[in-house]
């Protein structure tokens, strides 16, 4: 079945450090990837989406992501985290031929002074 | 910057009761969409909409939920006898094809 999978439920960075939230599909054909931000009692910010090309992402907020086939990935990174970021993180993805996200359960980012 | 906005942020409602959430997507956008969210849990599909039917549904959209596209502008999802169970935060969300999605900010649905 086709999965969105993000391993880490909770993770705690400091401020200015740096930050990797890992995220792993399960799809026959490589599907179409995003992560979405959530901040308490929002809705949800694209930040960025791979569709082809090149594998490493620029989104916005600073954030970037590297799809990488062999690992089947697509692992979010910033590398100076602000407390501003401290939110839920979620990865989803879908193929050319479904119209519906499938999300990750979400990974919640803590950022610490 | 065009937003997909939802009304209202939040409704408390008995059990039982029709609830009726609203959504205004992009103005050119074609591919509409309810996803919920319980708390603590992640984002899950309910239902997309194009060319005014129901394109995908999931196991959750059942007979209770139905949507619709009353106008050029809104897209609404209705629960006609909601339970506990639905409680949860609701996003619409709307695409061009299929693949670019924007969400909606949410509505908080408390049923008591």
């Amino acid at each position: 079945a086709q999965s969105v999978t993000q391993p880490d439920i909770h993770i705690t960075v400091s401020e200015g450090a740096s930050l990797e939230l890992r995220c792993n599909y399960s799809y026959g054909a490589t599907p179409y990837l995003f992560w979405y931000v959530q901040s308490p009692g929002q809705g949800l910010q694209l930040l960025l989406k791979y569709f082809s090309g090149d594998t490493l992402v620029q989104g916005i907020k600073g954030f970037e992501a590297e799809f990488k086939r062999s690992q089947s990935s697509f692992n979010l990174r910033k590398p100076s985290v602000h407390w501003s970021d401290a939110a839920e993180y979620f990865c989803a993805a879908l193929t050319g031929t479904a119209s519906k996200l499938t999300f990750g359960t979400g990974t919640r980012l803590q950022v610490t002074l | 910057e065009p937003e997909v906005t939802q009304t209202p942020s939040h409704q408390v409602t008995q059990m039982g009761q029709e609830v009726i959430l609203r959504c205004v997507p992009i103005s050119n956008h074609l591919y509409f969409y309810w996803y919920r969210q319980i708390l603590g849990q992640k984002v899950e599909f309910l239902v997309s909409f194009y060319n005014n039917e129901i394109s995908e549904k999931s196991e959750i959209f059942d007979d209770q939920f139905s949507v619709e596209r009353p106008d050029g502008s809104n897209f609404t999802l209705k629960i006609r006898s909601t339970k506990l169970e639905d409680s949860a935060m609701y996003f619409c969300a709307s695409s061009v094809l299929g693949n670019g999605y924007t969400f909606g900010s949410g509505t908080r649905l408390t049923v008591v």
